[in-house]
């Protein structure tokens, strides 16, 4: 079982919608991180947040530590959402090395006109 | 555009072939990643440099020999590849702060490597 699970894995939506991605780990972390990765490899990092809300534009992450759970939204999507989103979280128990990310499979998202 | 660059941007190679990924950031950081991103997986940590000196090898096979000549340049040298190792690798970096363990990091292109 991986240590960041993310769910849905495939998530399709009509313009206009608002989308929830979910993102669950395991075990106590320092930062979680939320990633878009448009076809063709490029990643871009969207979030990186301990605690509480972050926004940014039509992006809404947050994160609940004693849950260990963290959502990310996008409100009003639009066709050029359509990528893959990735969770990751540093600071892993266990995990000592400066800046080591474990990531979650990734939700790909398609969003319709 | 993201301040890192990676070439070659596709790469196709036999088992018995030796090539280098080159990686190269412009954005003043001190930490440096290599990541692998095979199909259907998730992201795989190779490993990361902290000004220069090797911080993490995450059970990376000796056929991947990484090497960080100064904080801007990144390089992976490949030999005797196996097919399964075809894959997206991506580079990338970060701030280097003392004891910090969650700086946001900048991710370049990638390069698409298919061995034969």
């Amino acid at each position: 079982k991986n240590e960041v699970e993310q769910s849905p894995q495939n998530l399709t939506a009509q313009e206009g919608e608002f989308i929830t991605i979910n993102c669950s780990y395991s075990v106590g972390i320092s930062a979680l991180h939320w990633l878009q990765q448009h076809p063709g490899g490029g990643i871009v990092s969207l979030f990186m947040l301990s605690s509480g809300k972050k926004k940014h534009g039509r992006l809404i992450a947050t994160i609940n530590i004693q849950e260990k759970h963290s959502s990310l939204h996008i409100t009003a999507s639009h066709p050029r959402d359509s990528a893959v989103y990735i969770c990751a979280v540093s600071g892993l128990a266990g995990g000592t090395s400066y800046g080591k990310l474990t990531f979650g499979q990734g939700t790909i998202l398609t969003v319709h006109p | 555009e993201t301040g890192v660059t990676q070439t070659p941007r596709h790469l196709v190679m036999g088992m018995t072939n030796k090539k280098s990924l080159k990686c190269e950031q412009h954005l003043g950081h001190n930490a440096m990643y290599w990541y692998k991103q095979s199909a259907k997986k998730p992201l795989e940590l190779m490993f990361v440099y902290n000004f220069k000196e090797q911080t993490e090898n995450n059970s990376v096979p000796s056929r991947f020999s990484p090497e960080c000549p100064n904080s801007s340049h990144l390089f992976l040298h490949l030999h005797t590849l196996q097919p399964e190792d075809s894959a997206l690798y991506l580079c990338a970096s970060s701030q280097a702060l003392a004891g910090a363990l969650q700086e946001t990091q900048y991710f370049g292109p990638g390069t698409r490597l298919l061995v034969l």
